[in-house]
């Protein structure tokens, strides 16, 4: 089945910084999305994003499918994006045909 | 709030008890999932329903078993479960099953 590979496993920050996350995946999807989960378990979804550049806030995440990558920025970070950051992809329709979960970047940004 | 509740938050349960997993969403979707999560592992894809039909039932132990009664409502029945299933268990929902999810806020089950 398809793989999932996050990059890193853990980073800490200190407030103010900016960073790159990056999630690799060895199948072509039609279906990518990034989630922050907090201490307190709760996963947000992100980004919907098969493909493209999108933005919301201080966050913003990128898609090259035909390259098999997809790479999350955070700006300017705040000791409140603390939490694992999660890839998931799927080929809907395809081989794929569930949400499949990488293993996560464990992020905790310091004040 | 995201709009999927689940309840309760917390559970504690005996291995012969029976207790259920409640899961509903209010964004009009079609499609409802359960998910585990355990400690060190990926999040694993456990029971998938569309329009209310069981799509996906990913060799799940016998001891779990879901139920769909409408598009809003998602349940997972546990009965007779072991220590090994003490893990997050998470419900999401999307529009279609091609869609972007949205999670519930999960429930911790310890079993004992």
């Amino acid at each position: 089945g398809i793989q999932v590979e996050q990059s890193p496993p853990d980073l800490i920050l200190q407030e103010g910084a900016n960073s790159t996350l990056r999630c690799n995946f060895s199948d072509s999807v039609n279906n990518l999305q990034w989630f922050h989960q907090n201490p307190w378990g709760q996963l947000i979804n992100l980004f919907y994003i098969p493909s493209g550049t999108k933005q919301n806030g201080r966050l913003s995440a990128t898609t090259v499918a035909t390259e098999r990558y997809s790479l999350l920025y955070i700006s300017s970070s705040q000791t409140t994006d603390s939490g694992v950051y999660f890839c998931a992809v799927m080929n809907y329709g395809g081989a794929t045909n569930k949400l499949i979960f990488g293993t996560g970047t464990l992020l905790a940004v310091q004040p | 709030e995201t709009g999927v509740t689940q309840t309760p938050r917390h559970l504690v349960m005996g291995m012969t008890n029976k207790k259920s997993l409640k899961c509903e969403q209010h964004l009009g979707h079609n499609a409802m999932y359960w998910y585990k999560q355990s400690a060190k592992k990926p999040l694993e894809l456990m029971f998938v329903y569309s329009l209310e039909e069981r799509v996906e039932n990913n060799s799940v132990p016998s001891r779990f078993s879901p139920e769909c009664p409408n598009s809003s409502h998602l349940f997972l029945h546990l009965h007779t479960l072991q220590p090994e299933d003490s893990a997050l268990y998470l419900c999401a929902s999307s529009q279609s099953q091609g869609g972007g999810y949205t999670f519930g806020s999960g429930t911790r089950l310890t079993v004992v």
